[in-house]
């Protein structure tokens, strides 16, 4: 079990370029969840993933946000024509999914550092 | 609107006592709260949790007590240690949401020696 991870850990872009990061969830982990954490703030829910069914969206994520999850292992999430109110840490957590309920714990990655310049 | 809400952004303790960090929720409809904690540039990490049937629940040197008639939970760290010292997410969530966790602003812990 070598846990959630995420790439890059950072990026810097200009903006209105696109961006795109990957997650890879704990192995076997059904549920695969996408945050994100602004300075002074606690991660906020943006989509969450069981297997490639994308099953919720936040009020959040804007059009120009779209993740997938193809084979219902990896994630990524792009973020298009950048804006500068887009720089944040982008988590990552993924959950097994199996108990179906509140005992699902989510284990969070590292994260993405987002800064758009 | 802030439906979690940690008032204390920061805390100080000294090595061996206790600390207590406090955390208020607004909707009714959360079911599963949780405790995180995340040191700076990493993801949080689990650390403890409690479902609403329970009003405490223990894990070695940490203790959630959960008052749902007040909407309030707290995670009592006894005895503090200097390597507790992170930031302290309460969260909580919702069967109707997917359990997407819904966080706190946080709270600085800061245990001395």
């Amino acid at each position: 079990d070598t846990g959630v991870s995420q790439d890059p850990r950072h990026k810097i872009t200009k903006r209105g370029q696109n961006v795109t990061f990957r997650c890879d969830p704990i192995s076997e982990h059904n549920r695969l969840y996408w945050y994100r954490q602004t300075l002074g703030q606690g991660p906020e829910f943006l989509t969450y993933f069981q297997n490639e069914a994308q099953l919720e969206k936040s009020r959040l994520l804007s059009d120009r946000f779209s993740a997938e999850r193809p084979k219902g292992s990896f994630s990524t999430l792009e973020i298009q024509r950048t804006e500068q109110g887009d720089s944040a840490m982008y988590l990552c957590a993924s959950s097994s999914g199996l108990a179906g309920g509140p005992t699902d714990t989510q284990y969070f990655g590292p994260g993405t550092r987002l800064t758009v310049l | 609107d802030q439906q979690v809400k940690q008032n204390s952004p920061s805390l100080s303790v000294q090595e061996g006592r206790i600390s207590i960090l406090n955390c208020d929720y607004t909707n009714s409809m959360f079911d599963y709260f949780l405790w995180y904690k995340k040191y700076p540039a990493e993801g949080p990490t689990f650390l403890i949790s409690i479902s609403s049937i329970k009003d405490k629940n223990e894990d070695g040197r940490f203790t959630v007590f959960l008052n749902k008639s007040a909407k309030h939970l707290s995670l009592h760290i006894v005895p503090s240690q200097p390597g507790d010292s992170a930031v302290y997410f309460c969260a909580a969530s919702a069967r109707n949401s997917g359990y997407a966790l819904n966080f706190g602003k946080g709270t600085s812990l800061l245990v001395t020696p």
